[in-house]
Order: C-alpha cells, then sequence, then structure tokens
C-alpha cells in the first residue's frame, strides 16, 4: 500500500489553463503539504494543513489554491497556468514530532 | 526565519570510500534534523534523523552529527555503494505544533564503481 499516493505523477498542458494535483495519505497522519522542487531540485514549501485547517502559507501566487475535504486529502488546484510553474510537486504528511513521509512527485509541464 | 547551508552541492567519492555531507542552520530554536535521500524520478525518503538531545547517531553503514553550538550537522556515510548515488537533502525544524521542515538546496553524490 502506498503511504502518501499522488496523481497525475506527469501532467503536461498548455498556459492558460486550469489544473488539479491530487494527495492522498493513508499513514493517519494530522499534517499535510504541498513542496515545489524546482529545476535546481531545491526544495520549498507552499502550504501546510492539519487536520483540514491551513497552517502554513507561504508567498504563493493565489492562482494556487489548496483544499482538504479531510484530513487524509490534500489537493492542489492551479488556475491560469503559467510557463515557470514547471516544476515538480511533492505531497507529504507527518505525524507531528517526525519526518515527512513524502509522495513520489507529480511532474507538471506547463507550455 | 530558519536558513538551511548545505556543503557541498556535487560530490564524487570512488566506491568502497566514505562520504560527508555538511549543513548549517541558523536559528537556534530548531531541535530536529532529518536526512533525505532522493532517487531519480523518485520522491525524497528520510534515511535518519537527529534530535537536538543528541550528538550522535549511527544506522548501519549511515551516521549523523549534530553540533548544536556551531548550529551545523553532517551526514556521514562509509563503505559507499553505486546504490548509494542520490541527492541528499538536510532539513532542520524546531518540530512543533504544524512544523514546517526548511530543507537545504542538496547535495548530488555520485558513486563510481
Amino acid at each position: 500500500d502506498t503511504a502518501v499516493s499522488q496523481t497525475p505523477k506527469y501532467l503536461v498542458t498548455q498556459m492558460g489553463n486550469d489544473k488539479s494535483i491530487k494527495c492522498e495519505q493513508n499513514l493517519g497522519h494530522d499534517t499535510m503539504y504541498w513542496y515545489k522542487q524546482d529545476s535546481k531540485k531545491f526544495l520549498k514549501i507552499m502550504f501546510s494543513y492539519n487536520n483540514k485547517e491551513l497552517i502554513i502559507n507561504e508567498t504563493v501566487p493565489n492562482r494556487f489554491s489548496p483544499k482538504s475535504p479531510d484530513k487524509a486529502h490534500l489537493n492542489l488546484h492551479i488556475n491560469s497556468l503559467e510557463l515557470g510553474d514547471s516544476a515538480v510537486y511533492f505531497c507529504a504528511s507527518t505525524a507531528d514530532g517526525g519526518g515527512y513521509t513524502f509522495g513520489s512527485g507529480t511532474r507538471l509541464t506547463v507550455v | 526565519g530558519e536558513n538551511v547551508e548545505q556543503h557541498p552541492s556535487t560530490l564524487s567519492v570512488q566506491e568502497g570510500d566514505s562520504a560527508v555531507i555538511k549543513c548549517t542552520y541558523s536559528d537556534s530554536a530548531s531541535n530536529y534534523f532529518p536526512w533525505y535521500k532522493q532517487e531519480l524520478g523518485k520522491g525524497p525518503q528520510l534515511i535518519i534523523d537527529i534530535r537536538s538531545n543528541v550528538g550522535e547517531k549511527k544506522d548501519q553503514r549511515i551516521a549523523v552529527t549534530l553540533n548544536k553550538t556551531a548550529k551545523h550537522f553532517s551526514l556521514h556515510i562509509t563503505e559507499t555503494q553505486p546504490e548509494d548515488s542520490a541527492v541528499y537533502f538536510c532539513a532542520a525544524s524546531n518540530n512543533n505544533y504544524g512544523q514546517n521542515f526548511v530543507f537545504g538546496p542538496g547535495t548530488r553524490l555520485s558513486v563510481l564503481p
């Protein structure tokens, strides 16, 4: 059983489109995150939710909107996609006091 | 806020040699320091972690050391193997509610056969 699963794994779309990435964890963790990894491999936090409540909202364009319907799911919706949004997006989860468990990533390519 | 630096950015070693990656952090409130290994096309995986009440931790060929006074911590891999080739990330966290890990920029390790 995959602990943190995100779909899709690859996403190629045109500029201006709206797309969503889904994430689910079956670890019973309370906190979930979205990270963006750029072409230089740098990992930067975007959002954090604890038990469906937004905890961290870094300086991210408001075209990015996270949604947590329950504590096992954290989805990411992106409006009006731009070329600079191309990156790998990772979902992660953690129990308080523990390390992250990452999903396998979604490679978003905007053309 | 926390700032984590990591060196070197790339590291090549011969199989069987040791590899050392060093990180420094800025926030003295940070008390949890995990290390992640990211293989090509995969998400980062936790390989070892250390908390601020411990100076050293070892797990088979991997060890981590922490110097709280100097605010630096290091990853040591002994007897390196080709499968150790990956990008390694250090991170620092204050381990509180809604914790936010700040990651270093990563080290690409290549183990040459």
